[in-house]
Parts: C-alpha cells; structure tokens; sequence
C-alpha cells in the first residue's frame, strides 16, 4: 500500500484566495483525520470522519474552514477564503479503527502570504 | 476538555545519554499511543499502551503507563542520533466529553549532539 496520500505537498497563496488540501486514505481505513501544526499550537485535530461522515468537527477554527469526504477513498480541506494565520503543515491521518494507531500522510505545508 | 501535558518542550543530550519525557493529562485515560516525528516529516506510531501500570520495550525505547492510567513516560537508554525528533504522547479518554477521541501533547523535541 501507498500510505496515507496528500496532495499538493507545498501550497504558497495569497491572502484571500481559496485553498483546497487533498487527501487519500489508506484503502479500507473506516476513519479519516484532519490536523493542523504549528510552533505555536502543536499538533491540533481539526475534524475527523468515519465511513465518509463527519462526527467531530469541533476543532475547525471558524467557518472558514471546511472538510468533505464524498467517498471511502477521497477527502478535501478547503479555506476560503486564506489567510496569513492559517500558514501550517495540514497532515491527514487514516485509521482502521478509532481505537487503532494513525497513519500520518507526508503533509502539506501551506503558506498565506 | 481534555488536556495533554508533555515536559520538557526541548532536550538536548549527548549521543550515549539517556533521555525521558514524560505525558500528563488532565482525565483518566483508555490508552496512550506514542508517535515520532522526523525533522520535516510526519509523525509515526511508536507504540500504543492500554493497561494500568503497563510497561513495553522496544529496544532502547522504554515505555510506561501510570497506575491511575493519567500519565506515561518514554525512556530512551543510550541516545544515538537517529533518536533526533519530536516525541509526541496521545491520550484517548475513557469518558465523557473526552471519550474516545485521541489529545495529543505538545511534544518534546529531543536533539543529540554526537
């Protein structure tokens, strides 16, 4: 297997532009992990899916921020509009289980100038 | 909510000296999970602890669970340099508002200096 794919791996926009992240579970993973990291805040969980619906997205930071997963293999991050204060590594994690460990995509690292 | 605490934020060590870092958290546990972080990459899974008192090795690595299932230790005996990284601690909560859902540290970030 792949791994956990994130696409695309280095995003650089401008303040106010649309952002969408991307990600690809691992093949028969029933849970789905959104994080963000910064110096800052460390690692933070920003939504998490199982079987394709959302259950906890209490750490999204505002309404900004949106997550979709339309199906079992495909799942998208979008900030609309950016900014200079959403610049971090987004990392998405896939899971077998809620109790199994996380398996950590590379990331993308995102920067709002 | 659940709150996860990890000390120290930075160790710097020696290669050959032993290295600890310790998680606490705010609520009683169902397990702990830890993970390592290369420099500029993602973290990965270490090792996942779930019983009162449980200790497991992996090598040089030491891992403990705290009796009241709130706090854990990671012990690393002769540091080499690939042992560079952050070290994260993840706590699930036994229940709640906490239950189930994985609160991670903030990470201590070990360099060793050979």
């Amino acid at each position: 297997d792949a791994g956990v794919i994130q696409s695309p791996r280095h995003e650089v926009t401008e303040m106010g532009q649309e952002v969408t992240l991307r990600c690809k579970p691992i093949s028969g993973h029933d849970y789905l992990f959104w994080y963000r990291q910064t110096m800052m805040r460390g690692l933070e969980l920003l939504i998490y899916f199982n079987n394709n619906v959302p259950i906890d997205d209490s750490g999204m930071p505002e309404d900004r921020f949106s997550a979709k997963m339309p199906n079992a293999s495909f799942s998208t991050l979008k900030i609309q509009p950016s900014e200079p204060r959403d610049s971090a590594v987004y990392f998405c994690a896939s899971s077998p289980s809620t109790y199994n460990e996380q398996f950590f995509g590379p990331g993308t690292r995102l920067t709002v100038l | 909510g659940q709150q996860v605490m990890q000390i120290p934020q930075y160790q710097h060590v020696q290669e050959g000296e032993d290295f600890t870092t310790y998680c606490n958290s705010s609520t009683t546990l169902s397990n702990i999970q830890w993970y390592k972080q290369r420099p500029g990459g993602h973290p990965v899974f270490l090792i996942q602890l779930v019983k009162s008192g449980e200790v497991k090795k992996q090598k040089r690595l030491t891992f403990q669970f705290g009796e009241a299932k709130k706090n854990s230790s990671l012990h690393i005996t002769a540091t080499q340099t690939t042992d560079v990284g952050t070290y994260f601690c993840a706590g699930r909560g036994a229940g709640g508002t906490s239950y189930g859902k994985l609160t991670f540290g903030q990470g201590t970030i070990l360099t060793v200096h050979p």
